[in-house]
């Protein structure tokens, strides 16, 4: 119940494109989902989160989808380049709490070709 | 902001020797502290977590410790290394329940 299952576990889209990452989860105490970018070498950055009160957040050309009933969220990126060409992670936890135990994915590794 | 500095950046050590990998944070007081560990194209595994000075609480049985000597200090220790414990390892923070920050991490090989 406390997994977090993210798909595909890689992706390969042309400049331009909307690769879409999707995770599932299990826990309806979950209260807070965000994204994670992540490039090689490097420590995990926040790309973008969601409470599960809203169907959809967008910053910039990253946008969240969330879906409540069906227990599912997804990352689009709107008009890819290649520099977004990393590692991907959603995540999932229970924020009221005062203490923050994120439930990660286990990523999806995103080529964006020239 | 906070600010997350690990060190070493790059470790490289032999089958059955100590480790220690140290974790501080600047520019908060009283965070939350967390050890990660990434296998090779792998997601993140927590490993520990701290609320406070002396508090560590471990997610998985393993052959590593953790301490917090320190408010904004964290400590990832072993006495003897396996070939199991390669990868890379990362501390993270938040405060009252803020967005969860990321160090740049320590890639940690045993051979």
């Amino acid at each position: 119940q406390q997994q977090v299952k993210q798909s595909p576990q890689s992706l390969i889209v042309q400049k331009g494109g909307i690769p879409i990452i999707n995770c599932a989860y299990e826990n309806t105490a979950f209260d807070y989902f965000p994204w994670y970018q992540q490039f090689p070498g490097k420590g995990p950055a926040l790309l973008i989160a969601i409470r599960p009160d809203v169907s959809e957040k967008k910053e910039g050309r990253f946008t969240i989808s969330f879906n409540k009933s069906a227990k599912q969220f997804s990352l689009h990126i709107m008009d890819s380049q290649p520099g977004d060409s990393a590692t991907y992670f959603c995540a999932a936890s229970i924020m009221n709490t005062g203490f923050q135990k994120l439930v990660f994915g286990t990523g999806t590794r995103l080529l964006v070709s020239p | 902001s906070q600010t997350i500095h690990q060190w070493p950046a790059t470790l490289v050590q032999p089958v059955g020797s100590p480790l220690s990998l140290e974790c501080t944070v600047e520019g908060t007081s009283n965070p939350n502290l967390y050890w990660y560990r990434q296998a090779a194209g792998r997601g993140l595994q927590l490993l520990f977590y701290s609320v406070g000075i002396g508090q560590i609480s471990s997610e998985v049985p393993q052959n590593l410790s953790a301490s917090r000597p320190q408010d904004r200090q964290f400590i990832l220790s072993s006495k003897k290394l396996l070939l199991s414990d390669s990868g890379f390892y990362l501390c993270a923070c938040t405060r009252a329940g803020e967005v969860q920050y990321f160090g740049p991490g320590t890639r940690l090989l045993v051979l």
